[in-house]
């Protein structure tokens, strides 16, 4: 099956940094998405974005599927950005089947 | 809009017993899908619901089913729990299924086994 990876696993923030996560898949994908899952355990997702470039507010994401892999940009980060980042995709050859990478864990400090 | 609905919040079995956990997802959303969340293993797939039909599943023992109604609701079961099904169950719906549309998730199923 297609493997999800994500870098790094764990970042440190001071509020108001600027921080890029990665995501790297192994085969084609129909669609990628990225969640936030904040400590309550809350998953909400931020992008479906299979191909681009999306912006929302702080957070902008782009896929280049051709090269397997998305970035997750977070500007000015804020204690609430706190909270582990997935990435999660659909293979090509496997409809409806949506596997997760393993998260980047992210703590914003003041 | 109400979003995707989980219910139990939490959850308390023994070893050998049986559970249901429940997900309403979103108005209009076609497509559940269930997940299962544990410390050691991340955020794997169990399997997909569409319009009462099994798309596709992860792999998981037989003791994992689902089903899913008419109005859309889902329902998971674990039988013969065993310690490791302790785990957070999350429950995701979305218009259509995850390749042409996003995935929005339940607040989730905290299940502890004893």
């Amino acid at each position: 099956g297609i493997q999800v990876e994500q870098s790094p696993p764990d970042l440190i923030l001071q509020e108001g940094a600027n921080s890029t996560l990665r995501c790297n898949f192994s085969d084609s994908v129909n669609n990628l998405q990225w969640f936030h899952q904040n400590p309550w355990g809350q998953l909400i997702n931020l992008f479906y974005i299979p191909s681009g470039t999306k912006q929302n507010g702080r957070l902008s994401a782009t896929t280049v599927a051709t090269e397997r892999y998305s970035l997750l940009y977070i500007s000015s980060s804020q204690t609430t950005d706190s909270g582990v980042y997935f990435c999660a995709v659909e293979q090509e050859t496997s409809y409806d089947k949506v596997i997760f990478g393993p998260g980047t864990s992210l703590s914003v400090i003041p | 809009k109400a979003g995707v609905t989980q219910t139990p919040r939490y959850l308390i079995k023994t070893r050998g017993q049986q559970v249901t956990l429940s997900c309403s997802p979103i108005s209009g959303h076609r497509s559940v899908s269930w997940y299962q969340q544990t410390p050691g293993q991340g955020l794997q797939f169990l399997f997909e619901y569409f319009s009462e039909t099994q798309r596709n599943k992860g792999n998981f023992p037989g003791r994992f089913s689902g089903r899913q109604f008419s109005n859309s609701r889902s329902e998971m079961n674990v039988s013969t729990l065993e310690l490791g099904d302790s785990a957070l169950y999350l429950c995701a719906s979305s218009i259509s299924g995850g390749r042409r549309s996003p995935l929005h998730f339940g607040n989730g199923t905290r299940l502890t086994v004893t």
